[in-house]
């Protein structure tokens, strides 16, 4: 069975600070994709930036970036230069299938709060 | 905004009773899955629809049922509401299933309340 863990439920960090959100994940698939999306609080999940298993390259989309440690399991969203605007819950996902977005499985999240 | 659009985004209902809920996929897009997102946690998978067909389903009873339409929209069914069914439901709608692709465009929710 596949799992996430995000093991830090809150954190607060300074605006214009980088700031590192962990996850770990588990699973026995031989291909997987990872995900990161955000929550804000009006509910709607944006998507972030995605990893695929058997990409060479950790992904880059603007201010975020993939830290992917394929033999550690584990797969840190890094904001670049935080804003107020990113507090927010942050989810690390995955899906059984690289390349694909199906029957996403998700950790519990971390409550992102940028300081000004 | 996503294109994907949840109807209605607040509901009351009392145990026992019935639900309905209902999500308009994006334009083009084929496979509509719903999650359940209890207070504090992350989503977890429902079930998957494709070309109105069940493609997939997580670890939730029978009293949890869906239908997709020809036009690709969906719905959400929970029959004999448990006060535990209280939570936020997301839909999320991407283009056809087999093909790359790595984004799921999820809609704002409906926040259902069981009491």
């Amino acid at each position: 069975a596949q799992k996430i863990t995000q093991t830090q439920p809150g954190m607060f960090v300074q605006e214009k600070e980088a700031v590192t959100l962990d996850c770990t994940y588990d699973t026995s698939d031989p291909s997987y994709g990872l995900f990161w999306y955000k929550q804000p609080s009006s509910g709607e999940m944006i998507f972030l930036i995605y990893q695929g298993s058997y990409d060479q390259q950790n992904a880059t989309e603007g201010r975020y970036s993939l830290n992917f440690q394929k033999a550690r399991k584990s797969a840190n969203l890094v904001i670049s230069a935080s804003q107020l605007g990113d507090s927010a819950m942050y989810f690390c996902a995955m899906s059984p299938f690289e390349n694909r977005d199906d029957k996403i499985i998700f950790g519990k999240g971390t409550r992102l709060h940028i300081l000004p | 905004e996503t294109g994907v659009t949840q109807s209605p985004t607040h509901l009351i209902k009392t145990r026992g009773q019935q639900v309905t809920l209902r999500c308009s996929s994006q334009s083009g897009h084929n496979t509509v899955s719903w999650y359940q997102q209890a207070l504090g946690q992350g989503p977890q998978f429902i079930f998957q629809y494709y070309r109105e067909e069940e493609n997939g389903r997580g670890n939730f009873p029978p009293r949890f049922s869906g239908l997709q339409f020809p036009n690709y929209s969906s719905e959400l069914n929970v029959n004999a509401l448990e006060l535990d069914d209280s939570a936020l439901y997301l839909c999320a709608s991407s283009p056809m299933t087999g093909t790359p692709n790595t984004e799921a465009f999820f809609g704002q929710g409906t926040r259902l309340t069981v009491v």
